[in-house]
């Protein structure tokens, strides 16, 4: 089955920095990488996610590219603000978006005001 | 738009006691459906998914169990809980549009 690393597990950025997570996958039929945020006592949030059509999206901060080749993808914000420390979660799944997910163990990132 | 419940939001319960937890989706048809369990300060663990009415995929071998008899209804239960089951348990669905999780519920097992 699939299997998803994810890398930290714990960053620590001060505010303005930017910060990048970084994930890779086993399974070569995966073809959808979404991103979820998670604060705590809270529920995941969908933030960002890129289908295997597509090497790089961006939506305002955030960032996600996709390597199919190494098989890895990784999650950029810039200028960071305290408000993005949460718990980041990638996930990767061989049946597009509709179909379950392998997640990888999460990053703690905090941002230093 | 679509909106996922869970209730109860959190729950405590002795060892040995029955267990059930509803999730119900509106707005949307036919969804897949899932269920995980978060242990404190871990990550996201699969337990079971749906891809239809009386149709169910477990991930991990426990002591739960998944069922769902109506389209949009999604119910976790177990028949004698262990200390091991607490957690935060989330389902979720999911379409084209990606996968989204519900409010949770927080269950203690003491």
């Amino acid at each position: 089955g699939e299997n998803v690393e994810q890398h930290p597990s714990t960053l620590s950025v001060q505010e303005g920095d930017s910060a990048v997570i970084k994930c890779t996958y086993s399974d070569s039929a995966s073809n959808y990488f979404p991103w979820y945020k998670q604060e705590l006592g809270k529920r995941p949030q969908l933030i960002i996610d890129i289908r295997s059509n597509v090497g790089e999206k961006k939506d305002q901060r955030i960032a996600v590219t996709l390597n199919k080749t190494a098989k890895h993808f990784s999650l950029h914000i810039t200028e960071t603000q305290p408000e993005d420390s949460a718990v980041y979660f990638c996930a990767a799944s061989s049946g597009g978006s509709n179909y379950k997910l392998t997640f990888g163990k999460g990053t703690l990132l905090t941002v230093n005001p | 738009s679509q909106t996922i419940h869970q209730w109860p939001a959190t729950l405590v319960q002795p060892v040995g006691s029955p267990l059930s937890l509803e999730c119900t989706v509106e707005g949307t048809s036919n969804p897949n459906l899932y269920w995980y369990r978060q242990a404190a300060g871990r990550g996201l663990q699969l337990l079971f998914y749906s891809v239809g009415i009386g149709q169910i995929s477990s991930e991990v071998p426990q002591n739960l169990s998944a069922s769902r008899p109506q389209d949009r209804q999604f119910i976790l239960s177990s028949k004698k809980l262990l200390l091991s089951d607490s957690g935060f348990y989330l389902c979720a669905w999911s379409g084209d549009g990606g996968q989204f999780f519900g409010p949770g519920t927080r269950l203690t097992v003491l």
